[in-house]
Parts: C-alpha cells; structure tokens; sequence
C-alpha cells in the first residue's frame, strides 16, 4: 500500500510568493490533518479534514493559509502571501477514521521543508 | 499552553539500556498514542493506549496510561542505536471537532 506522499519535499519561496503544497492521502482514509512543524513550536494543526468537509481551520493560521480537499485523493495547502516566519516543515497526516483500533491512528508523510527567504 | 507534553526535551542512554518517556496531558482523552519521528521523515506511530487500558506493549515498548494523575510513559528496553529520534504523546481532543494533538517531543540518542 502507498503511505502518505508529500510533494514537494524542499520549497523554497521569496517573501510574498505564493506557494501550493501537496498532499496524497493513503487510499480509503477518511480523515486529513495538515501540521506545521518548527523546533519552538513543535507540531501544531493547521486544518483537519473528514470525508472532504474542513472540520477545523486552525485558528490563527487561517488568514494567510488555506487547505482545500478537492477530492478524497488528493489536498493542497496554500499559504499566501508567505512570510519568513512560515519556514517550518509541513507534514500531511491521513487517518481511516471509521472506528476501532486503527480509528485514530495517523500516517504522516514525509514533509515538505519550506524555507522564506 | 500544550494539551500533552513530554516532561523532557532530551535524554541520552547507551546502546543496551532501559529509558523512560513521560508525558503529561490536561484534558479527558478517549486515547494517547505515542510516535516516533526519525530525522527527515514523519512521526510514525508505535502504540496507542485507550483510556480503559492501562498498559500496553509492542516489542521491546511499553506504554503505560495512568487517567487519574492524566500521565503516561512510554519504556524501551535494549536501546539500540537505531532508536535514536524525537518521541512524541499524542492525545485525541475535542474542541469545535475532533483533532489530535501532539506534545513538542523528547529527543533520545542512543549512544554507541
């Protein structure tokens, strides 16, 4: 079976660019989590999906950052305009969400390492 | 403030000997996971321990989940230097929806 998979693994964008990553869930799971992750902060949710619907926003990152699951194949997460202070890796995560042990097991993929310069 | 958190941001054992992760969370929890994450890869998980158990191994792990005192600890045996990486808790919560919420980690070397 394909794990989770990230494109692109390394992005690099100039203050204000706009950038789009990539995200390709495990076939049949339900559920999508998007997290940011930075050595101060750790990991924190940016957005989580159930069968397609946003279930949650993340709060604070909702001005300039915006996740889309336009289908249960496949989501992208926008930030724009980008900032220095959004370098961090960006990590995927799906998750079968029906119930039982596996119910809220994550699989993360790789990441994508952004860096603003 | 951290809904989990690990009680320390690094440890440092040699190969063959037994460590401990502790990890403290706040809220009621229908389950904690613990994951690891190698450098360059993402958090994989190694056990997840409902909130009626209170114990639970894999290998050479062992979870332990205490809901009274809201804490949880995660023991390898026989480290090896391949379990070098940053381990994390993870608890389920929900706010306005379901989400699951990680604590910043605790690095582990395993030295040779």
């Amino acid at each position: 079976d394909a794990g989770v998979t990230q494109t692109p693994r390394h992005e690099v964008a100039e203050k204000g660019q706009t950038i789009i990553l990539k995200c390709e869930p495990v076939s049949g799971h339900n559920d999508l989590f998007w997290y940011r992750q930075t050595k101060i902060q750790g990991l924190e949710l940016l957005s989580y999906f159930r069968s397609k619907s946003l279930m949650e926003d993340g709060g604070a990152f909702k001005d300039r950052f915006k996740a889309e699951m336009l289908n249960s194949s496949f989501s992208t997460l926008k930030i724009q305009p980008t900032e220095p202070k959004d370098s961090a890796v960006y990590l995927c995560a799906s998750s079968p969400g029906l119930g039982g042990d596996s119910q809220n097991t994550l699989y993360f993929g790789a990441g994508t390492r952004l860096s603003v310069l | 403030s951290q809904l989990a958190e690990e009680n320390s941001w690094a440890l440092s054992v040699h190969e063959g000997e037994s460590v401990t992760v502790n990890c403290s969370y706040k809220t009621s929890i229908t389950a904690l996971q613990w994951y690891r994450q190698k450098s360059g890869k993402g958090p994989a998980q190694l056990i997840l321990i409902r909130s009626n158990e209170r114990e639970k191994r894999n290998g050479r792990l062992r979870a332990t989940l205490d809901t009274s005192s809201q804490s949880s600890s995660l023991s390898i045996t026989a480290t090896r230097c391949e379990d070098t990486a940053v381990y994390f808790c993870a608890t389920d919560a929900w706010t306005n929806a379901y989400k699951v919420i990680f604590g910043k980690g605790t690095h582990l070397h395993v030295l040779p």
